[in-house]
């Protein structure tokens, strides 16, 4: 059975970075085709893909963002981790994490997702 | 970038109606589109993958077509429970949701 788990600070000060750790279990980030995904998803409205990296390592961000954006893994202990620098009040969001499955060259869809932690960003 | 329009962004219907809501691409993306529903508090639930293909455990009243730049996700026979906010997804091209459909009853 597969499940994620998000944590992270809860709040954090404008101009800070925020660090946010996917917990998983159920499968392994170094079999082919696997990745965690990171989205996120202001209150109320809807959600914005962030970050994506897979089980050789390749990750893949937002452009939108730019290079604010850092995901990393730690493959023996089934953790991922996101790192946002800079923040802002436009950053308050709930951020989920999410097994992400890729196969046959054209199937890719996160079918897992965590529960999400609220992540409020205020002075 | 690709940007994804869904129409409406709410929709009444009742129970028994077949629904049908839309996703437009601003470019051609084959058919890398994925369907997500998100009920009210709840992460979001994969639907439909690769435009048309079930995912597990999904009722079959739930069903997707389309392809290049126009899509659809087409519920048979809306029951109480399919009350929530339906997401598009690319991936042909980086990854992005469209901005949703929320479904609620009349």
């Amino acid at each position: 059975q597969v499940t994620l788990k998000e944590s992270g600070p809860g709040i954090l000060q404008p101009s800070h970075t925020l660090s946010l750790t996917c917990s998983f279990s159920g499968f392994s980030l170094s079999t082919y085709g696997m990745g965690v995904s990171w989205i996120r998803q202001p209150s109320g409205k809807g959600l914005e893909w962030l970050a994506s990296i897979w089980w050789n390592g390749n990750t893949y961000n937002n452009p939108s963002l730019k290079s604010r954006l850092t995901v990393s893994k730690d493959t023996s202990n089934n953790q991922a981790f996101l790192k946002v620098t800079s923040v802002d009040t436009a950053d308050t969001a709930t951020y989920y994490c999410a097994h992400t499955l890729y196969y046959g060259y054209t199937v890719l869809y996160f079918d897992y997702w965590g529960q999400g932690v609220m992540v409020t960003v205020s002075s | 970038d690709i940007q994804m329009t869904q129409s409406p962004s709410l929709l009444s219907a009742s129970v028994g109606d077949r629904v049908t809501l839309s996703c437009k691409a601003s470019q051609n993306i084959y058919k890398y589109l994925n369907w997500y529903q998100q009920k009210l508090g709840e992460a979001p639930k994969l639907l439909i993958y690769y435009t048309n293909s079930l995912q597990t455990g999904i009722p079959s009243r739930f069903s997707g077509s389309g392809s290049g730049t126009d899509f659809t996700l087409t519920i048979s026979s809306l029951q109480p429970e399919d009350v929530a906010t339906y997401y598009c997804y690319q991936y042909n091209s980086g990854y992005t949701f469209g901005a949703g459909t929320k479904l609620e009853l009349k």
